[in-house]
């Protein structure tokens, strides 16, 4: 099993749906969880942290599982700007004692007009 | 703040040359990571350091790679003799806390923009 997982898309909705789009970590003793953007030809950047209680920003709510081992974004209002590769990350405890950012593939999104 | 910075850009290079390729972290930052992400593989973790010594170095590939950090204002990485699979793009990201901590702060990774390398 991948230890970041994610659908790779591409998620094609019209503009103003609402889109979400999960993510399964293969560690159970991961962390920390975060949810990055990146544009077409750019770097990544942060979008979100997931907290454990769940957290909203703006027309952004993330989503985490623990149980089942998988984190969630849902786009609310989803506009042409939202177009981009989410990228999600989890930081897992590695062998050595070595801990690291683990990068999913991303998941293509493409808002319609 | 003028954020991470990389050079060059962009690099185009024929198998079996060395390229270097450069990166200042912000102003501040203890760490420093460089990255590598391919269409097939994604975003991998090649190396990061604190406070300029390497702590995790599990990610670089083979010898042809390697990475210094002189002092606390720039890095290089190296790949020495290039290949055609060593084509991706490169980032480099500097943040003010480490990995485990990251989640646990309000504080983020902040990446450069990349250096697109292309070995014929």
């Amino acid at each position: 099993r991948k230890e970041v997982e994610q659908d790779p898309g591409p998620f094609n909705v019209p503009e103003g749906a609402t889109v979400a789009f999960n993510c399964t970590y293969s560690n159970s003793a991961s962390q920390s969880f975060f949810w990055y953007r990146q544009d077409c030809r750019k770097e990544p950047k942060l979008l979100m942290s997931v907290y454990s209680s769940g957290n909203e920003d703006g027309r952004f709510t993330a989503q985490l599982n623990r149980a089942s081992q998988y984190i969630s974004l849902l786009i609310r209002d989803s506009k042409l700007s939202d177009s981009a590769t989410y990228l999600c990350v989890v930081n897992m405890r590695k062998g050595g004692g070595a801990d690291g950012l683990t990068f999913g593939k991303g998941t293509h999104l493409i808002i319609q007009p | 703040d003028a954020g991470v910075i990389q050079s060059p850009r962009h690099e185009v290079t024929e198998m079996g040359q060395e390229v270097t390729l450069r990166c200042k972290p912000i102003s501040g930052h203890d760490y420093l990571f460089w990255y590598r992400q391919t269409m097939m593989r994604g975003l991998e973790l090649l190396i990061y350091f604190n406070n300029n010594v390497p702590i995790d170095d599990s990610g670089m590939p083979e010898d042809r790679f390697s990475a210094k950090m002189p002092n606390a204002s720039f890095s290089t990485l190296k790949i020495q003799p290039s290949e055609p699979r060593d084509s991706a793009v490169y980032f480099c990201a500097s943040s003010l806390t480490g990995p485990t901590l990251l989640g646990l702060s309000n504080e983020k990774l902040f990446f450069g923009s990349g250096t697109q390398l292309s070995v014929l």
